[in-house]
């Protein structure tokens, strides 16, 4: 079965920082992957996503997330986090079957951006 | 352009009521589906369509219904809601066409049943 697990329930940084979410997946076949942001009481926002190509991936807002095959790990990251990056992220899958809009996704990662 | 437009932003339903959970999107995406957010749990797929007139069940249907009989609006339905259905739910669509496609959401509505 598929899964996304994000192994950290909240990230804490300071601003300036670089900071890293950590997402690991589980699937058959090749990964579709994604990135959600999620800021207080709005819908999700698509950050970024990787379908083939190059590991490392560019996307909105700064972020970027290196695609590591071996390790099965799609970590998000920033080279100097701001307070207004302060959200909740969220790492997501393609689901097999079914429609190719389906995503499963992770349990989410809290980060706090602090001054 | 107004993306993904979800209504009501709130509701508060007793144990055994019926409501309807509104969802729109203007931007002619043939793929439309409702997740729930529960503390701890992420997003969880309830039910979704890839076109008007074809619906199909997620990881989470049961108590829950859903039609779509136009490209715009795919509205959820709670036929006796209960405690457990108290979540923040989102409407979310996409060009279901492209694997590069990602899904837009809307605002959410956040439920309450006592």
């Amino acid at each position: 079965a598929q899964s996304v697990a994000q192994p950290e329930d909240q990230v804490n940084v300071a601003e300036g920082n670089p900071l890293t979410v950590k997402c690991t997946y589980s699937v058959s076949g090749n990964p579709y992957l994604f990135w959600y942001v999620q800021y207080p009481n709005r819908g999700l926002q698509f950050l970024l996503k990787y379908i083939t190509g190059d590991n490392l991936v560019k996307g909105s807002y700064g972020f970027e997330a290196e695609f590591n095959k071996s390790q099965t790990s799609f970590h998000l990251k920033k080279p100097s986090a701001l307070v207004s990056d302060s959200a909740l992220y969220f790492c997501a899958v393609r689901a097999l079957g079914g429609s190719q809009g389906n995503l499963i996704f992770g349990k989410g990662t809290k980060l706090s951006v602090k001054p | 352009n107004a993306g993904v437009t979800q209504t009501p932003k709130f509701q508060v339903l007793k144990t055994g009521q019926s409501m309807t959970l509104q969802c729109a999107q203007d931007m002619n995406h043939e793929y439309m589906s409702w997740y729930r957010q529960d503390p701890g749990m992420g997003l969880r797929l309830i039910h979704y369509s890839v076109g008007a007139g074809i619906t199909d069940q997620g990881e989470v249907p049961n108590g829950y219904n859903v039609s779509r009989s136009t490209t715009e609006d795919f509205p959820l339905r709670l036929l006796s809601a209960a405690p457990s259905q108290t979540s923040v739910y989102f409407c979310a669509s996409t060009d279901d066409r492209s694997y590069n496609s990602p899904l837009h959401f809307g605002n959410g509505t956040r439920l309450t049943v006592t």
